[in-house]
């Protein structure tokens, strides 16, 4: 599968606790974004980056949460001190550089926190 | 900052007949403005786009129109299957936003009876 994809599928953590998300883009992609859908909503922008470095942040990206893509190949997103409204499916997608092309999205990781 | 509005926010049609989603935005300077569609707990799929400097778009039974002045554009499905039945997302992507993040509606859910 030459797709985007996202490691783990499912996540249950107790409130509190950190939890890391991974994404792996298209491998020729360059774009990568972060986007959080809740239930009955579209996907909501949280973050965007261009090869490794991050360009740009949501104001709905508090403290908590930091996202990396080391070497502009795979990303992370964790989420520190998990609360009940970060429960939500958290989806990846990916780009080519340039004007605005096609983004593709992976399965997403839905998260619950209990 | 930029706004897409959706409707209808639930859509039933008989099989054979044709669905129409509409979406509006307030940006002006947004180019871009994608459809994806979303099955229950999968990822949403990219299934048509348009960029401003075109006016309609049609691939097989999906077919896209965008009035830049009215700052409208819709999602045309004709001659529906049960397999059609799913979420619809509109997007819109910020012209002037070297991001190209999108902004999505809230989305529309289809049925099609059989």
């Amino acid at each position: 599968d030459t797709g985007v994809s996202q490691d783990p599928r499912h996540k249950i953590t107790k409130r509190g606790q950190n939890v890391t998300f991974r994404c792996d883009p298209i491998s020729e992609h360059n774009r990568l974004y972060w986007y959080r859908q809740t239930l009955g909503q579209g996907p909501e922008f949280l973050t965007y980056f261009q090869n490794e470095a991050q360009l740009e942040k949501s104001r709905l990206l508090s403290d908590r949460f930091s996202a990396e893509r080391p070497k502009g190949s795979f990303s992370t997103l964790e989420i520190q001190r998990t609360e009940q409204g970060d429960s939500a499916m958290y989806l990846c997608a990916s780009s080519s550089q340039g004007g605005p092309y096609e983004q593709y999205f992976g399965p997403g990781t839905r998260l619950t926190v209990t | 900052g930029e706004n897409v509005e959706q409707h209808p926010s639930t859509l039933s049609v008989q099989e054979g007949d044709s669905a129409v989603i509409k979406c509006t935005y307030s940006d002006s300077a947004s180019n871009y403005f994608p459809w994806y569609k979303q099955e229950l707990g999968k990822r949403p799929q990219l299934i048509i786009d348009i960029r401003s400097n075109v006016g309609e778009k049609k691939d097989q039974r999906i077919a896209v129109t965008l009035n830049k002045t009215a700052k409208h554009f819709s999602l045309h499905i004709t001659e529906t299957q049960p397999e059609d039945s799913a979420v619809y997302f509109c997007a819109a992507s910020l012209g002037m936003d070297s991001s190209y993040k999108l902004i999505f509606g809230s989305g529309t859910r289809l049925l099609v009876r059989p």
